[in-house]
């Protein structure tokens, strides 16, 4: 069964601290890795997007990567604010089924002062 | 930029009472998409369009009912609500399903909250 694993569930850091949260996969065949941040009442918002083929992706603060052998991903937030406060879903599209995104759980973060 | 647009926002029913949730998308976009968002669970996919008239069902679609009959707008039915189906609803809309081209990113709207007493 296609499955999108993530850890934690949730995390508390301090502003100004770097956390990385990790995704765990089994969809297969692989086509592409998303992630993305939904703060609360609000809907996802997409930070990344990797295929296979791609190790690293940063967008500002943000840095995914994705091994596709281990089929594991993780988000590295760097100096991190409290706007950066959300949860944090991980994604992944099997191919030739791109319409059949199996979502993660998410991981709730919370950026203290 | 409206972007994805759903009303309500709110919503409480009676079991059995029928309802309908409506997402608007400005953004030209082919293909729609019905999630629900319950405490622990990833999203999981109730009805998609792939085009104005066309619906399909996803991976949770009984007790759910969809309509596409404007390329903009997407409708989510509930004909005899149940508790079961309190839950966050989240319409979704993108350019395409398939290849990299957009590649399939999914912009949401902020959701409707359902309960069902």
């Amino acid at each position: 069964k296609n499955q999108v694993e993530q850890s934690p569930q949730s995390l508390i850091i301090l502003e100004g601290k770097n956390c990385t949260l990790q995704c765990n996969y089994t969809v297969s065949p692989f086509s592409n890795l998303r992630w993305y941040k939904q703060d609360t009442g609000r809907g996802p918002v997409s930070l990344t997007i990797m295929t296979f083929s791609e190790n690293t992706k940063s967008n500002g603060r943000y840095t995914a990567t994705l091994d596709a052998d281990t089929k594991q991903s993780s988000l590295h937030i760097t100096a991190s604010q409290l706007s950066d406060s959300a949860s944090y879903i991980c994604v992944v599209s099997g191919v030739d089924s791109s319409y059949k995104l199996i979502f993660g759980s998410g991981t709730r973060l919370l950026v203290r002062p | 930029n409206a972007g994805v647009t759903q009303t309500p926002k709110f919503r409480v029913l009676k079991t059995g009472q029928s309802m309908t949730l409506l997402c608007a998308q400005d953004m030209n976009h082919e293909y729609m998409y019905w999630y629900r968002q319950d405490p622990g669970m990833g999203l999981r996919l109730i009805h998609y369009s792939v085009g104005e008239g066309t619906t399909a069902k996803g991976e949770v679609p009984d007790g759910y009912n969809v309509s596409r009959l404007k390329k903009q707008n997407f409708l989510l039915g509930l004909e005899s609500a149940a508790p079961s189906q309190t839950s966050v609803y989240f319409c979704a809309s993108s350019y395409s399903l398939r290849g990299l081209s957009g590649a399939n990113v999914l912009t949401f709207g902020a959701g409707s909250r359902l309960t069902v007493l």
